[in-house]
């Protein structure tokens, strides 16, 4: 299995464009995050949702929004990027309901806002 | 607001040593404690998840130690060899949802 895939690994993108990225897992897991991690903040979430149809705000949900149409996919929408949204971004999955509280992590991508 | 604080930020030591490093938080009314291993430009993997109910949490040779009364955490690495060389994470949930995670410990063991 290929666990979490996202894409693109990296992007550059104009300030004021908008931009999805895409996160899809394939081990049926309900919950699924969004972080950005930015040196020396650490990671911080910005949206989550617990199951398909669900999202909830995280840390940091300003300037971002989630769709959870089914349980695999999980896109993060910038809809007008500014350049303090340049960051790391990570997604994840767990499944609660099965008892699996770990998160899985995709690889990331890396974006930055000119 | 839950705050993570992990200490030291950077450590190096000589392979074969044993090793702690700690995880430190605010708010004592946790659900679980993960810790982390992140390689550079990689994404994260979890090594020892901890439950409130928990007192600690052993794999291979690391161990994960739990005293939410006093907020802290150790992961213990023993007898620690050059690819034990990475950012290590922790992250706490009250909730199960919401996580908030430490800047991280970057090791470097040396041969």
């Amino acid at each position: 299995t290929a666990g979490i895939t996202q894409a693109p690994t990296s992007q550059i993108l104009a300030a004021g464009r908008s931009m999805t990225l895409r996160c899809t897992q394939d081990m049926r897991h309900n919950a699924m995050y969004w972080y950005r991690q930015d040196l020396g903040l650490g990671l911080r979430l910005i949206h989550y949702s617990n199951t398909a149809g669900t999202t909830g705000k995280g840390e940091v949900p300003d300037g971002y929004s989630v769709s959870r149409a089914n349980t695999d996919d999980f896109p993060l929408t910038l809809a007008s990027a500014v350049p303090s949204q340049t960051s790391v971004y990570f997604c994840a999955s767990s499944d609660p309901h099965r008892g699996t509280d770990t998160q899985y992590f995709g690889p990331g991508t890396r974006l930055t806002v000119l | 607001k839950q705050e993570v604080t992990q200490i030291p930020a950077a450590l190096s030591v000589p392979e074969g040593e044993n090793l702690v490093l700690n995880c430190s938080f605010t708010d004592s009314a946790i659900y679980n404690l993960q810790w982390f291993r992140q390689d550079p430009g990689k994404g994260l993997t979890s090594l020892l998840l901890i439950q409130s109910s928990q007192r600690e949490q052993t794999s291979g040779r690391l161990n994960a130690s739990l005293d939410k009364s006093s907020g802290r955490s150790t992961l213990y690495i023993a007898a620690s060899q050059p690819g034990d060389s990475a950012t290590y994470l922790c992250a706490v949930t009250a909730t199960g949802n919401q996580f908030y995670f430490g800047t991280g410990t970057s090791l470097t063991v040396i041969p």
